[in-house]
C-alpha cells in the first residue's frame, strides 16, 4: 500500500539554526500539507500546497517557514532560524484529486535546544 | 471558522466493553469529517471518514461513526474494545472534498483495562 514517508525521524538542532524536513508524498497525489503537534497538544495545520504554490497557510507559518517541491517526488519544510518553541512533531500529509482523505506520514520529531 | 470539540480528554474502558468517543464540530458548509488514531510515538492513521450519503460509516478495526447534522456530531463507536485499541483518537473536520486544511480536536486518550 502506498504511504507517505518522512526523513529524518528525529532531528536535534540548536536555536537559530536552519532545518529542512523532508517528505515523499504518495506518488499520484496532488495536494500536500504540513502539520505540527507540540508534545501533548493537538495537531495544528501549518500550510497546504497545490499546483506548485501555497494554497493556504496558518498564522503559525510565518516568514521563518517555507515549503518547496524541488522535484517530482519530494516536499520539504524549511525553518530558517529555529526557536525553542518550534520543538514539535511535524507531519507531512498528501491527498489526491476529488473527494479524498489525507494520508499522514510517520512524522519528524524536531528538538530545538 | 471551523472547529472541533472532543469533550472527553481521557476515557478508560474494560477490554470487551463498548466504546463511544464524542466529537462535535462547527462548520458553516458541508463538513468532511474524519477520525484518526495515533499510537504512542506513531503517526496518524485514518480510521474512517464521512463525505456524504449514509450517515453511519464503517471504518477499519471494527470502528464506526454516525454523522448527526442536527447535533453537529460525529461520534466514534466500537461494540467491543481490544487492548490494542489503547491510543489517542482525533476527530477532524475539513472542506473542499478533503483537500483543504484539517482542523483537529484536542484528542481523547483511550486506556483499556483488563
Amino acid at each position: 500500500e502506498p504511504e507517505v514517508t518522512q526523513t529524518p525521524s528525529h532531528q536535534v538542532t540548536q536555536m537559530g539554526q536552519e532545518v529542512i524536513l523532508r517528505c515523499v508524498p504518495i506518488s499520484n497525489h496532488l495536494y500536500f500539507y504540513w502539520y505540527r503537534q507540540i508534545l501533548g497538544q493537538k495537531v495544528e495545520f501549518l500550510v497546504s500546497f497545490y499546483n506548485n504554490e501555497i494554497s493556504e497557510k496558518s498564522e503559525i507559518f510565518d516568514d521563518q517557514f517555507s515549503v518547496e517541491r524541488p522535484d517530482g517526488s519530494n516536499f520539504t519544510l524549511k525553518i530558517r532560524s529555529t526557536k525553542l518553541e518550534d520543538s514539535a512533531m511535524y507531519f507531512c500529509a498528501s491527498s489526491g484529486f476529488g473527494v479524498s482523505e489525507q494520508y499522514f506520514g510517520p512524522g519528524t520529531r524536531l528538538t530545538v535546544t | 471558522a471551523q472547529s472541533v470539540t472532543q469533550p472527553d480528554i481521557h476515557i478508560t474502558v474494560s477490554e470487551g466493553a463498548s466504546l463511544e468517543l464524542r466529537c462535535n464540530y462547527s462548520y458553516g458548509a458541508t463538513p468532511y469529517l474524519f477520525w484518526y488514531v495515533q499510537s504512542p510515538g506513531q503517526g496518524l492513521q485514518l480510521l474512517l471518514k464521512y463525505f456524504s450519503g449514509d450517515t453511519l460509516v464503517q471504518g477499519i478495526k471494527g470502528f464506526e461513526a454516525e454523522f448527526k447534522r442536527s447535533q453537529s456530531s460525529f461520534n466514534l463507536r466500537k461494540p467491543s474494545v481490544h487492548w490494542s485499541d489503547a491510543a489517542e483518537y482525533f476527530c477532524a473536520v475539513g472542506s473542499n472534498f478533503g483537500n483543504e486544511k484539517l482542523t483537529f480536536g484536542t484528542g481523547t486518550r483511550l486506556t483499556i483495562i483488563p
